[in-house]
């Protein structure tokens, strides 16, 4: 069975730009959770989707913003980059919200110049 | 957000040591998973744990549940050049408390390995 796949791995941005962030969970897993890790805050919790529904959010400002479609497939969004948002960004899925086992991607590194 | 203690923070050993790393926390929790990152990868679900006492083996690896659900230990035997990365502890709340994760992760435990 495929594993959680990121797309793309790597992506440079400048400072107020946006940028789109593709995850496709493990066939069969409905629900998908988002994390942001950095050498000093460590992963943090950004949102998680199940159903196309937004189930729970972080503490992240507004211009962090993500989706779910029916083939469970996520998307997350980060408009107006800032020098802060560089970082490791991560999707977990598992087969449902009451499923304690995640499984992350390989991860997108973003770099906000 | 919501963090695990987890110690030590780096280890540096020589190859064929045991190594042990432990979580603790203030909160108690219904499953406890340990995962290893390699550097620019994801984590990798070494290990989950359900139950108070539980010890569950993978390989050289073996973790246990504490007692009191509010910790959990890691203890990799005979180590190897591949054992290198960051080990993550894990605890999940089995309940969601809006605006926080009910997975919640310790600082890692960096391991370093003389050949």
């Amino acid at each position: 069975k495929a594993g959680v796949t990121q797309t793309p791995r790597y992506l440079i941005k400048t400072r107020g730009q946006q940028v789109t962030l593709s995850c496709s969970p493990i066939s069969g897993h409905r629900s998908v959770s988002w994390y942001q890790q950095t050498p000093g805050q460590g992963l943090q919790f950004l949102f998680e989707y199940f159903s196309e529904t937004q189930r729970n959010k972080g503490n992240f400002p507004g211009r962090f913003s993500g989706r779910q479609f029916s083939n469970s497939r996520s998307e997350m969004n980060v408009s107006t980059l800032e020098l802060g948002d560089s970082a490791l960004y991560l999707c977990a899925s598992s087969l449902g919200p009451s499923s304690n086992e995640q499984f992350f991607g390989p991860g997108t590194r973003l770099t906000v110049l | 957000g919501q963090q695990l203690n987890q110690s030590p923070q780096s280890m540096f050993i020589q190859e064929g040591e045991d190594v042990s790393m432990n979580c603790t926390s203030s909160s108690i929790f219904n499953t406890w998973l340990w995962y290893k990152q390699d550097p620019g990868e994801g984590p990798v679900l070494l290990i989950a744990l359900y139950k108070a006492g539980e010890l569950t083996s993978n390989g050289r690896l073996t973790a246990q549940f504490g007692i009191t659900r509010k910790d959990s230990f890691l203890n990799i035997s005979a180590s190897i050049p591949s054992d290198v990365g960051i080990y993550f502890c894990a605890g999940h709340l089995g309940f969601i408390i809006q605006g926080a994760q009910k997975l919640v992760f310790g600082q890692g435990t960096r391991l370093t390995i003389n050949p």
